[in-house]
């Protein structure tokens, strides 16, 4: 069991640029979370897929971002139009069904210039 | 809104126990406390959880009061390395419940 795993570890970019990032769960979980934490904040909910259907969305998660579980393993956090408030850590968590503790990948670092 | 209250910051001395209090005194009876710590720089780590019975594992002990309303997280050994931020956190356990995380203690294991 490798845990999760988010790529890239660190982001930096200009503003008005998109950026992608990509988590892959615990195999064989089928809960994945979205998380973001800016600096001195515990991590903020940002969207839950359960296989590849998006079931919730926070409020934090204007129309600028979109994720995407495609076929129910790894998932993809885009950013549009990016802008210096993005500027943040990019977490993803999974979870088994049936016991839903959340398991951290160890997060996207992303900086808007 | 988080449903804990915790201490912002402690300190312990490395190789003492360190007792990390956090207040629920709005907790469900189907939510669960759970536990998990921040190190600088990386994501957060699953510590335990428990419902009412006190819980152990190969990390902490879980000491839930009576009432369900305060419990403690207890590190047996600190170590330099658990110098992070704990966060207490209640949920329910089934179904697919969204962290709400507080701001945590920030907890410093001195030499």
């Amino acid at each position: 069991d490798t845990g999760v795993s988010q790529d890239p570890r660190h982001k930096i970019t200009k503003r008005g640029q998109n950026v992608t990032f990509r988590c892959d769960p615990i195999s064989e979980h089928n809960r994945l979370y979205w998380y973001r934490q800016t600096l001195g904040q515990g991590p903020e909910f940002l969207t839950y897929f359960q296989n590849e259907a998006q079931l919730e969305k926070s409020r934090l998660l204007s129309d600028r971002f979109s994720a995407e579980r495609p076929k129910g393993s790894f998932s993809t956090l885009e950013i549009q139009r990016t802008e210096q408030g993005d500027s943040a850590m990019y977490l993803c968590a999974s979870s088994l069904a049936s016991l839903d503790t959340q398991y951290f990948g160890p997060g996207t670092r992303l900086t808007v210039l | 809104d988080a449903k804990t209250t915790q201490p912002t910051s402690m300190d312990c001395a490395e190789g003492r126990a360190a007792n990390l209090p956090c207040n629920h005194s709005t907790i469900s009876g189907n939510e669960y406390v759970y536990w998990y710590r921040q190190i600088h720089s990386q994501g957060p780590q699953y510590i335990i959880h428990g419902l009412k019975n006190n819980e152990t594992n190969e990390m902490a002990s879980l000491i839930i009061t009576e009432d369900r309303k305060s419990s403690t997280l207890i590190l047996p050994h600190a170590t330099l390395r658990d110098t992070a931020v704990y966060y207490c956190i209640v949920r329910v356990a089934q179904g697919a419940q969204k962290l709400v995380f507080g701001q945590g203690t920030r907890l410093t294991i001195n030499p």
